[in-house]
């Protein structure tokens, strides 16, 4: 079975960083491209970005590339998001997903506020 | 970006009728790999999205067969028929065709 958990999230001030993580199993981690997905309070689905299984290619949509990194560790069969100069708009569940977001995990939310 | 308009906003349903959702696309979804990477989820309330339907047409694991996604180019559908309970919630299609990947807003299945 496939199994996402993300960890990292809370409450954060403005301009902080924050780094997120998804433990995955039940699958050949490093044979699939991992992504990343956000949802504000209420609102839609907005794609963050991918990276592909050894690391070679990392792709983001263009008004979080300069604030987002993403990576991954394969021996440790886990995805991370870093995230910096965080703004109240950021506030959203954080999800993970494999593949072209084939399954996902629970989702962790992050706040940003002082 | 690609522009992803779904219709309608919300779709009041009676459990066993039919419903349909538009997802209309600012351009071609067809890839220079001749694929069409436009797929469907739904969100139940609480819940993460989960995957329906992948590449216009095909059925994710475990998906039921009243879950049918249609569509070329630029228009596609998905149709649930006979809906049931565990149907209810929002449903989104999404591109995976052009960088950056995009969501169309949304379509809220609720009850009439």
């Amino acid at each position: 079975e496939v199994k996402l958990v993300e960890s990292g999230g809370g409450l954060v001030q403005p301009g902080r960083s924050l780094k997120l993580s998804c433990a995955a199993s039940g699958f050949s981690f490093n044979d699939y491209w991992m992504g990343w997905v956000r949802q504000a309070p209420g609102k839609g689905l907005e794609w963050i970005g991918e990276i592909n299984q050894d690391s070679s290619t990392i792709n983001y949509t263009p008004s979080l590339k300069d604030k987002f990194t993403i990576s991954r560790d394969n021996a440790q069969n886990t995805l991370y998001l870093q995230m910096s100069k965080l703004g109240s708009e950021d506030t959203a569940i954080y999800y993970c997903a494999r593949g072209i977001l084939w399954d996902w995990g629970q989702g962790v939310m992050v706040t940003v506020s002082s | 970006d690609v522009v992803l308009t779904q219709t309608p906003v919300a779709q009041p349903v009676t459990l066993g009728d039919q419903a349909s959702i538009s997802c209309r696309s600012s351009q071609s979804l067809v890839h220079s790999n001749g694929n069409t990477y436009l797929e469907w989820y739904l969100q139940k309330p609480g819940q993460s999205p989960q995957l329906l339907i992948y590449k216009v047409s095909n059925r994710f694991s475990g998906v039921p067969d009243r879950f049918i996604g249609s569509g070329s180019g630029s228009d596609f559908t998905l149709k649930i028929s006979r809906v049931e309970p565990e149907d209810l919630g929002v449903y989104y299609c999404f591109q995976a065709t052009h960088d950056p990947y995009t969501f169309g807003a949304g379509t809220k299945l609720e009850l009439k």
